[in-house]
């Protein structure tokens, strides 16, 4: 079985441009989560999704945005890229949003 | 201050040499995840502690869970150089109607040969 796959591995952005980044959970998980891990640091939640509803939020602008599709998977917007969004951005997903959640590979962006 | 704080912060053992990570909590912990992650790569679910006193083990990896629920550590045996990365600790945090981790910074763990 595919794990959580995420789309692309490696973006480079200019400041102030827009970024669309995508997650596609395990199959029969509903749940999808999306964190923020910049350089020495830990990961941080941004949103979680379940049955396409936002279940919860982070402490990110409202320049972050994401949504999730029937199929489940999930896009990620930040809008206005600044240089400290340069990070790996991760998805996990999970069958119901509570435990057991498995984390995909990440999207590594760069800001220049 | 940070929510969960892990120690060391970075550690250096010699290969076949034990160690041990701690991650203690300013909150009850809910429940308490270990993962794994090399540089710049996704992370690897290690294991899963939700009782107090629980403890669990994988291959060389044990992890416990204190039984007041604010501490957790990990254990590694006789360490190899696959065992080098960060290792994470998650706590479990309600949210309205489901969960979300809120993670350390990570230790990382390098391995000498």
């Amino acid at each position: 079985d595919a794990g959580v796959t995420q789309s692309p591995t490696h973006l480079i952005k200019t400041r102030g441009q827009h970024v669309t980044l995508r997650c596609s959970p395990i199959s029969g998980h509903k749940s999808v989560s999306w964190y923020q891990q910049v350089l020495g640091q830990g990961p941080q939640f941004i949103f979680q999704y379940y049955e396409k509803e936002e279940r919860g939020r982070g402490n990110f602008p409202d320049r972050f945005s994401a949504r999730q599709f029937p199929n489940y998977s999930s896009e990620l917007n930040v809008n206005a890229l600044l240089l400290g969004d340069s990070a790996l951005y991760l998805c996990a997903s999970s069958k119901t949003g509570d435990y057991g959640y498995t984390f995909g590979s990440g999207t590594r962006l760069t800001v220049v | 201050s940070q929510e969960l704080e892990q120690s060391p912060q970075s550690l250096i053992v010699q290969e076949g040499k034990n160690l041990t990570i701690n991650c203690t909590s300013s909150k009850t912990l809910y429940g308490l995840y270990w993962y794994k992650q090399k540089y710049g790569e996704g992370l690897i679910f290690l294991m899963m502690l939700q009782k107090g006193g629980e403890e669990k083990s994988h291959e060389k990896i044990t992890a416990k869970l204190d039984e007041k629920k604010q501490q957790s550590s990990l254990h590694i045996t006789a360490s190899q150089p696959s065992h080098a990365g960060i290792y994470l600790c998650g706590a479990v945090r309600l949210m309205n109607r489901d969960d979300k981790i809120i993670f350390g910074k990570g230790t990382r763990l390098h391995i000498l040969p």
